[in-house]
């Protein structure tokens, strides 16, 4: 069965590095999401992308964080510099199209010290 | 705004029914979710029920809608083991994808 894949699954870093999570949907899925979920809440969509262009950012802290898909495939989220409140689990979905079910991967984890 | 509200903690009984309540405030949701999280693992969408439906029922889930009170529950009928785990209420409008989840529901089995 066809699966969304994330990496790392955990990432252990010190604050005011640089971090880059990997995203690859399910094949032939338009849309990709990026959700981060802090221990104990639900998930909040940070970036929406409709194949290579980017159709929701309104939460992505564009200060720190950036986030591409730059062949409408896989997809990556990148923290610079990372700060302490950034601890959280990543999520990347995808989907067929916006308005169908999201299928989720496993998530990478990030803890900074 | 949108918000969605799911009480933090339930515990039940093995072979037992399991209900989970939730409450949205968006009145244009149209599309109404559970999903399911693991220990460690992404989110696996259970069910979910469009807003002009008041039931629907999968094997040991049923989703019930009140949407005049903005209530929405999810039984899980004779509760195993394997139910353990945190579920999440969710909601979604027709003009967009962008689901709204609740904080989940952290549903834990006693023998």
């Amino acid at each position: 069965e066809a699966e969304v894949a994330q990496s790392p699954r955990y990432k252990i870093t010190e604050k005011s590095q640089a971090v880059a999570f990997w995203c690859d949907p399910i094949s032939g899925h338009a849309t990709l999401y990026w959700y981060r979920q802090i221990l104990g809440q639900g998930p909040e969509l940070l970036v929406q992308f409709q194949d290579e262009s980017v159709v929701d950012d309104s939460q992505l802290p564009k200060d720190r964080f950036s986030a591409e898909r730059l062949k409408g495939v896989d997809s990556t989220l990148k923290i610079q510099p990372a700060e302490l409140g950034d601890s959280a689990m990543y999520l990347c979905a995808s989907s067929q199209g916006p308005n169908n079910e999201q299928f989720f991967g496993p998530g990478t984890r990030l803890t900074v010290l | 705004g949108e918000d969605v509200e799911q009480s933090l903690f339930l515990s039940v009984r093995e072979g037992d029914s399991s209900v989970i309540n939730c409450t949205y405030t968006d009145s244009s949701s149209t599309y109404l979710y559970w999903y399911k999280q693991e220990p460690g693992a992404g989110l696996q969408l259970l069910t979910y029920i469009f807003s002009n439906m008041d039931m629907k029922q999968d094997q040991r889930l049923t989703v019930l809608l009140n949407k005049k009170d903005k209530h929405l529950s999810l039984r899980i009928a004779d509760t195993q083991t394997g139910d353990s785990a945190i579920y999440f209420c969710a909601e979604s409008t027709s003009s967009a994808s962008k689901i709204i989840f609740g904080s989940g529901t952290r549903l834990s089995i006693r023998p």
